[in-house]
């Protein structure tokens, strides 16, 4: 696609359910990113995948939170279990890889826990 | 380790005066840097990058950053501010060997008439 896509864009739910947001990144990079963008928080790193390599999940804040990436491409962020302190907006970002390459981020999932 | 330290959570100015956006950084490593921009209801999106080339480097819509080695510093300057300037600025370091960056908590640039 043109642009890193991400579903859906708000998504309303009660506490205690769980919840899967979808990434889908630009054709071709072999990077993935995950942050969350809580209000006055700015971006909180969450997870980070790179081509076939073990992602790297340090800042996942619970074990509640998981991601996977399947074929290198379309990532899914589930949160079980969610919690009020889980609102805030989910981004995905993606790019060619390697420290000095710039991010492409979507438009961010808005999820609300009530 | 790395991090990032954006001075002033909201920058208030006069269309027409001068914009600068502060940003300090931490890293082990020599960095990466960056300038984000997010305007209302839109995504991140690049406004510059430093990575070791010329210290001064220019990105869109007119905004320049200075990477001050001495200062650890990489503040975002635009002469002129204009009203569709404002939106939330964020900085962001990536150490090399680091492939995942680190952001600030951003500031918010208002423009008044």
């Amino acid at each position: 696609g043109a642009g890193v896509s991400q579903s859906p864009s708000n998504k309303v739910t009660e506490k205690g359910k769980d919840v899967e947001l979808r990434c889908d990144p630009i054709s071709g990079h072999t990077a993935l990113y995950w942050y969350r963008q809580s209000l006055g928080q700015g971006l909180e790193f969450l997870i980070y995948f790179q081509g076939n390599s073990a992602p790297d999940k340090s800042g996942l804040p619970s074990d509640r939170f998981s991601a996977e990436r399947t074929g290198g491409s379309v990532s899914t962020l589930t949160i079980q279990r969610t919690q009020q302190e889980d609102s805030a907006v989910y981004l995905c970002a993606s790019s060619r890889g390697g420290g000095r390459e710039k991010l492409f981020f979507g438009s961010g999932t808005q999820l609300s826990v009530l | 380790a790395q991090s990032v330290t954006q001075l002033g959570s909201h920058v208030s100015v006069s269309e027409g005066a001068l914009v600068l956006l502060r940003c300090n950084y931490s890293s082990s490593v020599p960095p990466y840097l960056f300038w984000y921009v997010q305007y209302p209801n839109q995504g991140l999106q690049l406004l510059l990058k430093y990575t070791s080339a010329a210290t001064l480097v220019k990105g869109i819509n007119g905004f320049e950053a200075e990477f001050k080695k001495s200062e650890t510093s990489f503040h975002l300057t635009k002469p002129s501010a204009h009203m569709s300037d404002a939106a939330e600025y964020f900085c962001a370091v990536s150490g090399r060997g680091s492939y995942i960056p680190t952001f600030g908590r951003g500031t918010s640039l208002i423009v008044h008439p």
